[in-house]
């Protein structure tokens, strides 16, 4: 059953903790990205990565962390730089956009929220 | 920066009545993209449009593309109780990321 999963689908963090949010897919997309979704603001883009071993800075990459070590996984680190990191957290995979754009699969999403 | 501007941002209906919402490009777009999100689930992709006047229909609703690929609709007819959710355009740059609007909120009463 092809899909993106992430865990946790809720997550506690304490002021001044780092914690890692992971969203693995196993469709064989090549690009993968991860979004904030706060009430009324839509979806900003965090970290994208279009290959293995590469990503690149979204509209509100400050205080967060990617890696992309694998194709299919693509972790992101919320640090306690990120001074309001409660939200909703979407990972989203695509077939890196030709001419006409690439069209997204999201994950469930995880809510975070800092005590 | 590319900028897409949605409205309305919230709407709320009777069953049966129609529903529109519009979605503007600060730029020319190369596609348009429509999601939608269920309450408390995540952005499900509906439809692309990529050609200039591009009209698509899925059953009751009617996705259309300007002329100048800068703006676009999406309409339902007579909605239902399952209509309910988040509508999100993405416009599309060709080779670059996606840039959301903010969302209409669908309320649509039984």
């Amino acid at each position: 059953d092809g899909g993106i999963t992430q865990s946790p689908k809720y997550l506690f963090r304490k002021e001044g903790q780092n914690v890692t949010l992971s969203c693995e897919q196993n469709l064989n997309h090549d690009a993968m990205y991860w979004y904030r979704q706060d009430p009324g603001q839509g979806l900003r883009l965090i970290y994208y990565s279009q290959i293995v071993n590469d990503f690149q800075k979204g509209d509100i990459a400050e205080g967060y962390s990617v890696s992309r070590e694998k194709k299919e996984s693509f972790p992101l680190t919320v640090t306690s730089a990120q001074k309001n990191p409660t939200a909703f957290y979407l990972c989203a995979s695509s077939i890196p956009g030709g001419p006409t754009g690439e069209t997204q699969y999201f994950g469930p999403g995880t809510r975070l929220l800092v005590l | 920066g590319q900028q897409v501007m949605q409205i309305p941002q919230y709407q709320h209906v009777q069953e049966g009545e129609d529903f529109t919402t519009y979605c503007n490009s600060s730029t020319t777009l190369s596609n348009i993209q429509w999601y939608k999100q269920r309450p408390g689930g995540h952005p499900v992709f509906l439809i692309q449009l990529v050609k200039s006047g591009e009209v698509k229909k899925q059953k009751r609703l009617t996705f259309q593309f300007g002329e100048a690929k800068k703006n676009s609709s999406l309409h339902i007819t007579a909605t239902q109780t399952t209509d309910v959710g988040t509508y999100f355009c993405a416009g599309g740059m060709g080779y670059s990321t996606l840039t959301f609007g903010k969302g209409t909120m669908l309320l649509v009463s039984p």
